[in-house]
């Protein structure tokens, strides 16, 4: 199975300042014939079922706000919030569907400082 | 807008099985992968496995000799059955629709129903 590896566990950030969340994959989820690495980003609030922000690593899902923003290839990646504002407090999830079984990051907990 | 919900026993013996349904709206089941995941505390997200369009199956090598997935397109159903339950099966499990760019990009998803395992 591939392994992902998240960084920090917990986060605590001020209002308006940028977060950055870090996602490290056992094994590359970049697939040389497409370019596209197999790389997804999730946000879940409390009861409530993780929701998608992010595929192919840097593609923002309709409906999220521009103040995220995802990069990285081939095994690290970063999921950045440039000016956190209070509904952002959550936990965040990479993927990888490179390969099955599909698996997730153990998350990150996002709080205001 | 695809809307699922999930349904079944929220309590369930050790050593018994764990069935739950997840009803679709919005999207035909006919067409693209159809996932059942779960979330703990200890584990967190866990994909369980997926059922297509056609209606083949693949399932996480941890569990598959327990797990089957099926579906009813006549009442466009897919669902999940857990064998042999055990308290590590304690979980709030997801029903879950692949997107349109990937079987395993989970761009909808139910709200989740808690199963507990316990005599």
């Amino acid at each position: 199975d591939i392994v992902m590896t998240q960084s920090p566990d917990s986060l605590a950030v001020s209002l308006g300042e940028r977060a950055t969340i870090n996602c490290r994959s056992s094994q590359s989820v970049l697939y040389r014939s497409n370019n596209k690495n197999y790389l997804a980003w999730y946000q879940q609030k409390p009861g409530q079922p993780p929701r998608l922000l992010f595929y192919w690593a840097s593609i923002r899902e309709s409906g999220v706000p521009d103040r995220f923003s995802g990069s990285g290839s081939g095994t690290d990646f970063t999921l950045t919030i440039s000016s956190l504002q209070a509904e952002d407090v959550a936990v965040y999830y990479c993927q990888q569907y490179y390969d099955t079984p599909y698996t997730f990051g153990r998350g990150t907990n996002l709080e205001i400082k | 807008q695809v809307q699922l919900q999930e349904s079944g026993p929220g309590l369930v013996k050790p050593s018994e099985t764990l069935s739950l349904t997840c009803t679709v709206s919005g999207a035909s089941i006919s067409s693209y992968y159809w996932s059942w995941i779960r979330q703990t505390p200890g584990k967190g997200l866990e994909w369980i496995g997926f059922i297509d369009n056609k209606g083949n199956t693949l399932y996480n090598p941890s569990l598959k000799s327990r797990v089957t997935i099926s579906r009813d397109t006549s009442t466009s159903q897919f669902s999940l059955t857990l064998r042999s339950v055990t308290a590590p099966d304690t979980a709030l499990y997801y029903c879950a629709k692949g997107s349109d760019w990937n079987a395993g990009g989970f761009e909808s998803w139910g709200r989740g129903t808690l199963v507990i395992v316990s005599s």
